[in-house]
Order: C-alpha cells, then structure tokens, then sequence
C-alpha cells in the first residue's frame, strides 16, 4: 500500500462543475504539496500547505493533520483545468524526501 | 526567463550509451532535485543536493552519477544506459532544505532508451 494514496485516479467533469481530488496519507508529516502536470508534460507546484486551508483563484486546498487527510477543490472548472494533480508529503527531513501520489487525471469538457 | 531549465528536452539513444541531462536554475535556491517520472506517471526522488552537496541518494543505481558544479546547476549523467532507464526526468530547485519549500520543476527531459 502506497504512504499517499489519492482518489479518484481518473475524473471527467462538465465545464463549470465543482471538482474534489482527494489524499490520504499514513505518515508523519511537515508539510503536503499538491503540483498540477500539463499535458505537456511541465510541473507546477499548486499549494504547500501544512494546516487549514489555502485558496488561489479558483483552486482550495484543505488539510485535516488529525485525518491525514487533504482535498484539492476546484470551483467552476474550465477545459484548461485538465491535468494531472499529484499530491506529494513531506516528512520534513534533511535534503527533503517528497513521497508523491499517483496522480489525478483529470478531464472537464467544454 | 525559464526559472528552472533542462537540457535536452528530449533524448533518444541506444542501449549501453552514456548521456548527460544539464539543469540550471536562476533563483538564487540552494537545494536541486532530480526526479524520475516513469511510464505510469510515477514520481520519484533520485537525488537532492544542498549547496552543492550531495544530501540524498534515494538507492539509485551507480550508473547515474549527479555533479553539481555550483549551487545553480545539477546536471545528471548516466552510463551505460539500460531499457528501464526509460523514463522522464524533472530537475526541480527549492529554497529549504530541511524538508521541501515551494519546489519549481524544470519542463523534463524525456529518455528514451532503444
């Protein structure tokens, strides 16, 4: 069983729709990263966030410390929202060891 | 200005070649990554330096060989280059370094090993 486990694996969504992903992690942490892959290929980090809650635009990001838990929201969603969302933990040691998820796919239709 | 650049972007080449991926960031971050993204869309740490040394090397195989020559470029090179080697690699840069800080990815350079 994988330390960060996400739901779904896969989401298609109608333009315009409020989108949930979903991490649940089973390890300690200092701090959970949510990045965004763009179909082509490129990463970019989203949210690091190691309590409550952080907004950006259309996107929220929420973490439950307690649960180990965090949801990615995306609010009135668009066609260029589709990617893939990766959630990441990090267990605050030296050098950094980020363990990642598998990734959301993520596909909203005009 | 690309924050965070690797060189190639894409690398096609044959089994038992040795190649070099080059990194360079502008930010100013002490602490490089390198990750392995493989054919499931995977991500895994390999190395991260800190100031030019090296902090971890996340059981990776002794062919792949990271230099930093300065704190703004980690370039990765790989000898005799194996099937499995396939894969795309992302350098990334923080600012942290005991845990992660905001990390800034480079575009990946996609190896294909034939």
């Amino acid at each position: 069983k994988n330390e960060v486990e996400q739901s779904p694996q896969n989401l298609t969504a109608q333009e315009g729709e409020f989108i949930t992903i979903n991490c649940s992690y089973s390890v300690g942490i200092s701090a959970l990263h949510w990045l965004q892959q763009h179909p082509g290929g490129g990463i970019v980090s989203l949210f690091m966030l190691s309590s409550g809650k952080k907004k950006h635009g259309r996107l929220i990001a929420t973490i439950n410390i307690q649960e180990k838990h965090s949801s990615l929201h995306i609010t009135a969603s668009h066609p260029r929202d589709s990617a893939v969302y990766i959630c990441a933990v990090d267990r605050g040691t030296s050098g950094s060891r980020l363990t990642f998820g598998e990734g959301t796919q993520l596909t909203v239709n005009p | 200005d690309t924050a965070v650049s690797q060189t190639p972007k894409y690398l096609v080449t044959q089994m038992g070649n040795d190649k070099s991926i080059k990194c360079e960031q502008n930010l100013g971050h002490d602490t490089m990554y390198w990750y392995k993204q493989d054919s499931k869309k995977f991500l895994k740490i390999m190395f991260s330096y800190n100031n030019k040394e090296l902090i971890i090397n996340e059981t990776v195989p002794n062919r792949f060989s990271p230099k930093s020559p300065d704190k703004a470029h980690l370039n990765l090179h790989i000898n005799s280059l194996e099937l499995g080697d396939s894969a795309v690699y992302f350098c990334a840069s923080s600012q942290v370094w005991f845990g992660t800080g905001e990390l800034f990815f480079g575009e990946g350079s996609r190896l294909t090993v034939l």
